[in-house]
């Protein structure tokens, strides 16, 4: 079946732009996580969505970065303004768990977000 | 704020080696720790979910163990193959019960024929 699925695969954005990356998650799977990966670092926790609901934010940065899952299914990570400490890749997960910690989560591809 | 750390950051191994790394986490609130392997250009792949202390996984080439108590697990990969180049991630699950993932900085594996 089809995975996890997030588009664009690689943006390059001027500072100061604001982008959009997309995230498909596998059909019925309830939650959502976005996380942010840093060249040499693992990646780090943004957000987490249990169908439409924005239930964690702890981990956006800043006020620039706005997440959403309207219908509980496709999620949009939004970034506003963008810098360059913004570059890095946003890698999106789903799982079919709401009490997750036994459950894999499935991860796609990421969007490599480099911003010049 | 909590710490995982992974080590070696990098490792290199010829073809048939047998090789093994660290992910150290919290001893305390451990819920489970996950392990992931991310090939260049792909998604990231779960190879095992492990909850209990004594946990030993295995798949295929490859296995884990885990102690909670002392805060540690390794990743055993035996005879490793260039197909196995990738990094390899834990990841720490503690404290929340929706499953939010805390991840090590990951080792890069690299196998050469």
């Amino acid at each position: 079946g089809a995975g996890v699925s997030q588009s664009p695969r690689y943006k390059v954005a001027k500072r100061g732009q604001d982008v959009a990356l997309r995230c498909d998650p596998i059909s019925g799977h309830v939650s959502l996580f976005w996380y942010q990966q840093a060249l040499g670092q693992g990646p780090e926790f943004l957000t987490y969505f249990q169908n439409e609901a924005q239930l964690d934010k702890s981990g956006l940065p800043s006020d620039r970065f706005f997440a959403e899952r309207p219908e509980g299914s496709v999620s949009t990570l939004k970034i506003q303004r963008t810098q360059q400490e913004d570059s890095a890749v946003y890698l999106c997960a789903s799982s079919s768990a709401t009490s997750g910690s036994f459950h894999e989560q499935y991860f796609g591809p990421g969007t490599r977000l480099t911003v010049t | 704020i909590l710490n995982v750390e992974q080590s070696p950051q990098s490792l290199h191994v010829q073809e048939g080696d047998s090789t093994n790394f660290t992910c150290s986490f919290p001893s305390s609130n451990f819920y489970a720790l996950h392990w992931y392997r991310w090939e260049t250009a792909k998604s990231p792949e779960a190879l095992f979910v492990m909850t209990l202390n004594g946990d030993e996984k295995k798949k295929g080439r490859i296995s884990a163990t885990l102690n909670t108590k002392e805060g540690y697990s390794y990743l055993y990969i035996k005879g490793s193959q260039p197909e196995d180049s990738a990094t390899y991630l834990c990841a720490f699950i503690g404290g929340t019960s929706y499953g939010k993932l805390t991840f090590g900085q990951g080792t890069i594996l690299t196998v050469h024929p």
